[in-house]
């Protein structure tokens, strides 16, 4: 099966400071990979497109400089959340839309923790 | 853009009991209709998917799903829950053509008990 993995799987951080997060699939290619990010108990909130080779493309909302995507090729996306403040503390979680179908695979998650 | 509805933000059952988690959509063109099982501390595991042909989909460990168009419905269902399938539920739509952008529901929290 179609197997993408993230690291750090948790990580704690103090206000300030940066921190990168890596997508990866393992086992297919993706030209297209996503990021979410999850709040305690509710829903899965895209904030961009990550496209191999190209900017990411980011929704409404979510500042694109905060949050620094890299997809630099077609097996890896990373997500930098630089300078990071206490309300970055969040759940996030990758997917990878696997080039020859259409569904996308997702990531074990990322807990980053602002102190 | 398309919207997801899940009505029922917690749906507690017993064990061997059917159960059926209620989603509806909106979308002005056609979809593609996905239920994602959520674990604790995990990431999203893909239930099953409609693309297209029988309405009516089966997908892992028991679980279907009927697209119902005129409803604009896409309920999920199974005759006899486990314990382990204590989870969230998402159900999520993306339109057929662009990046395949995943729109998710609100969940909906099974707690399944002996």
């Amino acid at each position: 099966g179609a197997v993408v993995s993230q690291h750090p799987s948790w990580v704690i951080c103090k206000s300030g400071t940066s921190v990168k997060i890596e997508c990866r699939s393992l086992d297919f290619q993706a030209t297209t990979m996503f990021w979410y990010r999850q709040f305690p108990k509710q829903s899965l909130m895209l904030m961009a497109t990550s496209n191999e080779g190209s900017k990411a493309t980011y929704e409404q909302g979510v500042e694109k400089d905060k949050f620094l995507i890299n997809h630099a090729s077609l097996t890896l996306s990373t997500l930098t959340v630089t300078s990071a403040h206490p309300e970055d503390s969040s759940f996030y979680i990758c997917s990878a839309l696997r080039d020859s179908s259409y569904e996308q695979y997702f990531g074990p998650g990322t807990r980053l923790t602002v102190t | 853009a398309q919207s997801v509805t899940q009505l029922d933000s917690q749906v507690p059952v017993f064990e061997e009991a059917p159960v059926e988690l209620r989603c509806n959509y909106s979308s002005s063109v056609s979809v593609y209709l996905f239920w994602y099982v959520q674990y604790p501390n995990q990431g999203l595991q893909l239930l099953l998917k409609y693309l297209s042909g029988s309405t009516l989909v089966k997908g892992i460990n028991g679980f279907e799903a009927e697209f119902n168009k005129s409803q604009t419905s896409f309920h999920l269902r199974k005759p006899s829950v486990h314990i382990s399938d204590t989870a969230e539920y998402f159900c999520a739509v993306s339109d057929r053509g662009g990046f395949q952008k995943l729109v998710f529901g609100t969940g909906t929290r099974l707690l399944v008990s002996p």
